[in-house]
């Protein structure tokens, strides 16, 4: 069991269709994250939870929803997406420790296509 | 704030030339650096890691980076490239403090490693 663990790996959704990214750690970490990773581009940090609380969002559209129901799992709703939003999308999580990140460890993605 | 800058997007070298990936930071406190690696179609997995104490980092599969704060520079080397080797390889920098630090790991634009027979 790996200790990342994204699914669906793969997702062809239409413009219209409303679905959820899953993403679960067995690491025992307290922070877990949603990068968005398109061609040709740096990593977008999206969404951070820490201790299950979200503190970071980083201008992210409506259209994405987070949600971390326990440190262990981590979701990411897509409703009314675009084109535009076709990419690979990462989860990872860290271990806090004095305020000061941690490593961070990623699943394998979960590459969305929006049609 | 903090940034990092990695030079040359693509790099190419024969199999059992030296790797060189070049990453040269930004930040405003001691910052903890990073090196990953990312195989088509999989996320990103560490390589190696500087915190703080010994300057040269030495990373699994026969990477090391150095870290030299008078040139903000962090680059990765592996003194034989072997055709595994074959990846995307991503510099990043921590500098951040406090309860909501977790956001604080910055990426760089990534430098696509092939190696030729």
């Amino acid at each position: 069991e790996t200790g990342v663990t994204q699914t669906p790996r793969h997702l062809v959704m239409g413009m219209t269709n409303k679905k959820s990214l899953k993403c679960e750690q067995h690491l025992g970490h307290n922070a877990m994250y949603w990068y968005k990773q398109s061609a040709k581009k740096p990593l977008e940090l999206m969404f951070v939870y820490n201790f299950k609380e979200q503190t970071e969002n980083n201008s992210v559209p409506s259209r994405f929803s987070p949600e971390c129901p326990n440190s262990s799992h981590l979701f990411l709703h897509l409703h009314t997406l675009q084109p535009e939003d076709s990419a690979l999308y990462l989860c990872a999580s860290s271990q806090e420790r004095g305020g000061r990140t941690g490593e961070l460890f990623f699943g394998e993605g979960s590459r969305l296509t929006v049609l | 704030a903090q940034s990092v800058t990695q030079l040359g997007s693509h790099v190419s070298v024969s199999e059992g030339a030296l790797v060189l990936l070049r990453c040269n930071y930004s930040s405003s406190v001691p910052p903890y650096l990073f090196w990953y690696v990312q195989y088509p179609n999989q996320g990103l997995q560490l390589l190696l890691k500087y915190t703080t104490g010994a300057t040269l980092v030495k990373g699994i599969n026969g990477f090391e980076a150095e870290f030299k704060k008078s040139e903000t520079s962090f680059h990765l080397t592996k003194p034989s490239a072997h055709m595994s080797d074959a990846a995307e390889y991503f510099c990043a920098v921590s500098d951040g403090w406090g309860y909501s630090s977790a956001s604080k790991i910055i990426f760089g634009s990534g430098t696509r490693l092939s190696i030729r027979p």
